[in-house]
């Protein structure tokens, strides 16, 4: 089956600054990632994801990355606030069903 | 946003006992799922239902029983559940389609505490 790798675990930076998370799968086939973002007590809720036919996608301060030849995509946040601290998980599915698998998630802390 | 909406929030359950967890989704959506969030662990997906069939069982044991009367609600009876199964339960929903590739929605979610 599928497997996602998520690195860092913890990531921490100051205010202002870019912090970027880095994903990797193991099936070919999947064709579809979405970032999620879960603060503490709430529920996870998409922020932004892409599809294989693409290699990148942007939403104002959020941007993500994709290699399908290497099998890694990767979150890019600019401009960081304190209100962006949260942890970030990173999936991937294939195929009807539309199952997704998860990777270990990023704790991002921005300092003020 | 209360597009899934999940209940109890919190729930604490002797081993013995038999309890449900509701989910419901006001989408339009015709795919739910439940995923278990344990500490220091991926989201792990447990059970999908498409268009109100199971489609997915990941090994999941038989102490957890999901129901999907139709495409709107989506229950997990749990029974003799085991103190390692204490953690999050989330409830998601999308449109379902061969290709894969639609946005999942999560409920906040019950956090189930085993005695």
């Amino acid at each position: 089956g599928e497997n996602v790798e998520q690195h860092p675990s913890t990531l921490s930076v100051q205010e202002g600054d870019s912090a970027v998370i880095k994903c990797t799968y193991s099936d070919s086939a999947s064709n579809y990632f979405p970032w999620y973002k879960q603060e503490l007590g709430k529920r996870p809720q998409l922020i932004i994801d892409i599809r294989s036919n693409v290699g990148e996608k942007k939403d104002q301060r959020i941007a993500v990355t994709l290699n399908k030849t290497a099998k890694h995509f990767s979150l890019h946040i600019t401009e960081t606030q304190p209100e962006d601290s949260a942890v970030y998980f990173c999936a991937a599915s294939k195929g009807a069903g539309n199952m997704l698998t998860f990777g270990g998630g990023t704790r991002l802390m921005v300092k003020p | 946003e209360t597009g899934v909406t999940q209940t109890p929030r919190h729930l604490v359950m002797g081993m013995t006992n038999k309890k449900s967890l509701k989910c419901e989704q006001h989408l339009g959506h015709n795919a739910m799922y439940w995923y278990k969030q344990s500490a220091k662990k991926p989201l792990e997906l447990m059970f999908v239902y498409s268009l109100e069939e199971r489609v997915e069982n990941n090994s999941v044991p038989s102490r957890f029983s999901p129901e999907c009367p139709n495409s709107s609600h989506l229950f997990l009876h749990l029974h003799t559940l085991q103190p390692e199964d204490s953690a999050l339960y989330l409830c998601a929903s999308s449109q379902d389609a061969q290709g894969g590739d639609q946005p999942q929605h999560f409920g906040d979610g019950t956090r189930l505490s085993i005695l």
